[in-house]
């Protein structure tokens, strides 16, 4: 079992709904977990990271955490075709910082 | 604030060769992590560097090291290269405060690798 699952998609939306990005992770001990955005041929850029269980809003993203189901998910109103990427879900392992990423789930918003 | 810039962008190297990749931190940032991204195994971990030392360590053989400067720069060594370790090679700073879970890591641009 990969330690941190995410669909890799591509997920397509139309602009202007919801898009929704899961991920499961399977250490229990994880404390902290960050979704960063890759566009082809980029680095990956910090959107938001969350650590405690419920949600967390950033303008149009809402981070939501679930330590209990050891799920975290993403959820973007509002998806524009610039919102059109791979996330990547990372989880913080083993303290200090070694990130443990996922698979990415590409994403499409189509007009 | 300038963000992580790393030298340089693109290498081509051949196979039993070795390469060196340089990384500058956000300026305060103490902490470098270094990973290498691939088609295949997506984003992993390499190691960490804080304070000249390194503090973490992932599954990658002996032949990848680095090290940090006292002024935060890091480097990453690869030796005798293989055509696997074509990737790209990205580092990510941060303050580095031990224990603070909810530090946050910035990527810089990459070093795109060629082996050859």
């Amino acid at each position: 079992q990969k330690e941190v699952e995410q669909n890799s998609g591509p997920l397509s939306v139309p602009e202007g709904a919801i898009a929704s990005l899961n991920c499961t992770y399977s250490d229990r001990g994880s404390q902290s977990f960050f979704w960063y955005r890759q566009y082809s041929g980029k680095s990956p850029e910090l959107i938001m990271f969350i650590y405690s269980n419920g949600d967390k809003e950033d303008g149009r993203f809402t981070a939501q955490l679930n330590k209990a189901s050891q799920y975290v998910s993403l959820l973007i109103r509002d998806s524009q075709p610039s919102d059109s990427a791979t996330y990547l879900c990372a989880v913080r392992s083993g303290g200090y910082n070694k990130l443990i990423f996922g698979a990415g789930t590409r994403l499409a918003v189509h007009p | 604030k300038a963000g992580v810039t790393q030298t340089p962008r693109y290498l081509i190297k051949t196979r039993g060769q070795q390469v060196t990749l340089s990384c500058s931190p956000i300026s305060g940032h103490r902490s470098v992590s270094w990973y290498q991204q691939t088609p295949g195994q997506g984003l992993q971990f390499l190691f960490e560097y804080f304070s000249e030392t390194q503090r973490n360590k992932g599954n990658f053989p002996g032949r990848f090291s680095g090290r940090q400067f006292s002024n935060s720069r890091s480097e990453m060594n690869v030796s005798t290269l293989e055509l696997g370790d074509s990737a790209l090679y990205l580092c990510a700073s941060s303050v580095g405060t031990s224990g603070t879970y909810q530090e946050t890591q910035y990527f810089g641009p990459g070093t795109r690798l060629l082996v050859l």
